[in-house]
């Protein structure tokens, strides 16, 4: 079963914004409206930042938001700030009720 | 507040098998799915699978069928992943996290926890 397909890294400077892509098929990203994203930082549980595409959940900043376009959904970072580097991850429902996860993004802030 | 904390570290060794517990606290057990989630060390999250503990239902991913089960105690509100034939590369932390049914987000998750399979 094979991963959605993430950028390895992404960078940016303090205060740009950034935007990582995550690629599946028409039998998970492009099929369902239920793409997540998760920020990891090292030695820590993965953080639910983005749900159902575009929803944020409560306490997470407006500066993360999320879209779909086709098999490719997208999370980008406007304002980019310091703790925002992490590892980021997408997953998606596919088809037979399995989900998948993205390969991961490292976000460095230059 | 809703809360899913796991057990501790384990050390196995190749070919026994690990039983690894997520008790759940502050919701309704029954009313959310419970998911489990593989990282390797350096590597990226893999799903393992799914269940339901109002009915015990279960889904795999195919990588680790005939391996893994799924299984939970409603009576204390905990979640357990059993995986066996353990080789070094299930070398991981592994996480258990809520998923509403039917869909995909995973909030909160556990804590995780480390397996080391190791002769």
């Amino acid at each position: 079963q094979s991963a959605l397909t993430q950028p390895a890294s992404v960078s940016g400077s303090l205060g740009q914004s950034i935007t990582i892509s995550c690629t599946g098929t028409s039998s998970d990203v492009g099929g369902y409206n239920y793409v997540s994203w998760y920020q990891q930082h090292p030695g820590k549980a993965p953080k639910l930042m983005i749900f159902d595409v575009s929803h944020r959940p409560s306490g997470v900043s407006n500066r993360f938001s999320g879209s779909k376009s086709g098999n490719t959904a997208s999370l980008t970072i406007s304002g980019l700030q310091t703790e925002d580097e992490a590892d980021y991850y997408c997953s998606s429902y596919r088809t037979s009720s399995t989900k998948v996860f993205g390969t991961g993004t490292k976000v460095t802030v230059l | 507040q809703v809360q899913l904390v796991q057990s501790g570290a384990e050390v196995k060794k190749p070919g026994a098998s690990v039983k690894v517990s997520c008790k759940a606290s502050g919701y309704t057990f029954t009313s959310f799915d419970i998911n489990w989630v593989r990282q390797a060390p350096g590597q990226g999250l893999e799903w393992m699978g799914w269940m339901d503990p109002n009915n015990g239902y279960t889904g795999y991913a195919q990588q680790f069928q005939g391996r893994v089960t799924m299984t939970r105690n409603t009576s204390i509100s905990t979640a357990y992943l059993e995986l066996s034939s353990l080789r070094s590369e299930d070398t991981a932390v592994f996480y258990c996290a809520r998923v509403p049914k039917g869909r995909n987000w995973f909030y909160p998750w556990g804590q995780g926890t480390q397996v080391t399979v190791s002769s």
